[in-house]
């Protein structure tokens, strides 16, 4: 079974700031990857998702990139933080193949002040 | 534009009953459909349901779909107090990798 690392668990910013927020997978190759946000008691919105190594497709246009140096590597950045881009982060990874569920990592908890 | 709905919203019972959580789902080719439960953390998966109709249990957790209604239900039978979290459903389709989930449904077991 894969297991998903996520890091920081959680993180305060001001501002302004840069944000750099890191996915790795284990026990799989060439997973889907995805970054979710959840804002508190929502559900779950699509940033980002990727079939590849350098392969990103943005859902929503926002302050936000995403890059995937690694086949099991999934970056979530951003130069200029703004108070709207506090949530939870998620990251999940899906196994090829039709009907693979995806697995989530245990999340990033970011506050933008 | 794709979307998945659930409902209720919320709801509080008490520890013993039996409740039922639905989600509609307008998916543009229907591939799959997922539920995952949420306590404080990341979502852990439950089932997946596709158009096949097949029912899906795990202990007191059961789901099924119904591609007539373009619907699930989740029925949790004698409630526990850990069993409170909330419940989310998302909607994938043939041909993208994308999955789209609902707002969840927020259950809490009263002891």
């Amino acid at each position: 079974s894969q297991t998903i690392h996520q890091w920081p668990a959680t993180l305060v910013q001001p501002v302004g700031s840069p944000l750099s927020l890191e996915c790795t997978v284990e026990g799989t190759s060439n997973p889907n990857l995805y970054w979710y946000r959840q804002a508190a008691g929502r559900g779950l919105q699509l940033l980002f998702y990727s079939v590849g190594i350098g392969q990103i497709s943005s859902e929503v246009p926002q302050n936000l990139s995403a890059s995937r140096p690694q086949d099991r590597q999934f970056i979530l950045s951003s130069k200029k933080l703004l108070l709207s881009d506090s949530g939870f982060y998620l990251c999940a990874s899906e196994p090829r193949g039709r009907y693979n569920e995806q697995f989530f990592g245990p999340g990033t908890r970011l506050t933008v002040l | 534009e794709d979307k998945v709905v659930q409902s209720p919203l919320s709801l509080v019972v008490h520890e013993g009953d039996t409740v039922t959580l639905n989600c509609s789902y307008e998916v543009t080719n229907f591939r799959s459909l997922l539920w995952y439960k949420q306590e404080k953390k990341a979502p852990t998966f439950l089932f997946m349901l596709t158009s096949s109709g097949i029912e899906k249990k795990s202990g007191r957790l059961s789901s099924i779909l119904d591609k007539k209604e373009l619907s699930s239900i989740l029925n949790i039978t004698a409630t526990q107090t850990g069993d409170s979290a909330i419940y989310l459903c998302a909607g994938g389709s043939e041909g993208t990798y994308k999955y789209i989930f609902g707002t969840g449904t927020r259950l809490k077991v009263l002891a």
